[in-house]
């Protein structure tokens, strides 16, 4: 039973360059987030889909593109990096948007140089 | 708007002492509160939650929280602290009517031996 997998797990990008960070979820989850964590500020959302089909923005949505490719996937591409999104990403899912509790994946620690 | 305060950004305490931390919130409506640990290099992990009921909810690892409505605050407590408690902890928000989980900035817990 894997929950929340992400990949890759570390990456180093320079500035301008573009990335996808993956997410796939296991659980039949029909909500999916994207958090990123900084040192001090807790985790802030990024983007979020209600369900299949939907997307939607956060706090911090700048700078970032989703999409909710099926069910199961969730991915979040950074179009040109910059330094200011070094941090740790995390995708979540639940079961609906006014489920409880979240399932976590373990994280991708971008750095940008 | 949503809001959550960890107040402490570290909390130390001895094995085998009672621990609390802290959490303050501010919702429009009524609050969905929740806690989640995070151990190094890992996602987060839900802990326990309130939704509506008994004001002490009990989770995981013993742990367990009390909803004090006038006052705001959902401070986490385990009777008897563990090295292996040690993590860093966060307070979670969301409104009855609203489909986004607020975060704190999270407090570290350490606990020594």
């Amino acid at each position: 039973n894997a929950g929340v997998t992400q990949t890759p797990k570390f990456q180093v990008l320079k500035t301008g360059q573009s990335m996808t960070l993956q997410c796939a979820q296991d659980m039949n989850h029909n909500s999916m987030y994207w958090y990123r964590q900084d040192p001090g500020m807790g985790l802030r959302l990024i983007y979020y889909s209600a369900s299949e089909g939907t997307t939607d923005k956060g706090e911090v949505p700048n700078g970032y593109n989703v999409s909710r490719l099926n069910k199961r996937e969730f991915s979040l591409r950074l179009e040109s990096a910059a330094p200011s999104q070094t941090s740790v990403y995390f995708c979540a899912s639940c079961v609906d948007l006014k489920s409880y509790g979240y399932t976590f994946g373990s994280g991708t620690r971008l750095t940008v140089v | 708007a949503q809001s959550v305060a960890q107040p402490e950004d570290q909390v130390n305490v001895a094995e085998g002492n009672p621990l609390t931390v802290k959490c303050t919130y501010s919702v429009s409506g009524n609050p969905y509160l929740f806690w989640y640990v995070q151990y190094p290099n890992r996602g987060l992990q839900f802990l326990l939650k309130y939704i509506t009921g008994d004001n002490l909810v009990k989770g995981s690892y013993g742990f367990e929280a009390e909803f004090n409505k006038s006052q705001t605050s959902f401070h986490l407590k385990k009777p008897s602290a563990l090295v292996s408690d040690s993590a860093l902890y966060f307070c979670a928000v969301r409104d009855t009517g609203g489909f986004k989980t607020i975060f704190g900035a999270g407090t570290r817990l350490f606990v020594k031996a």
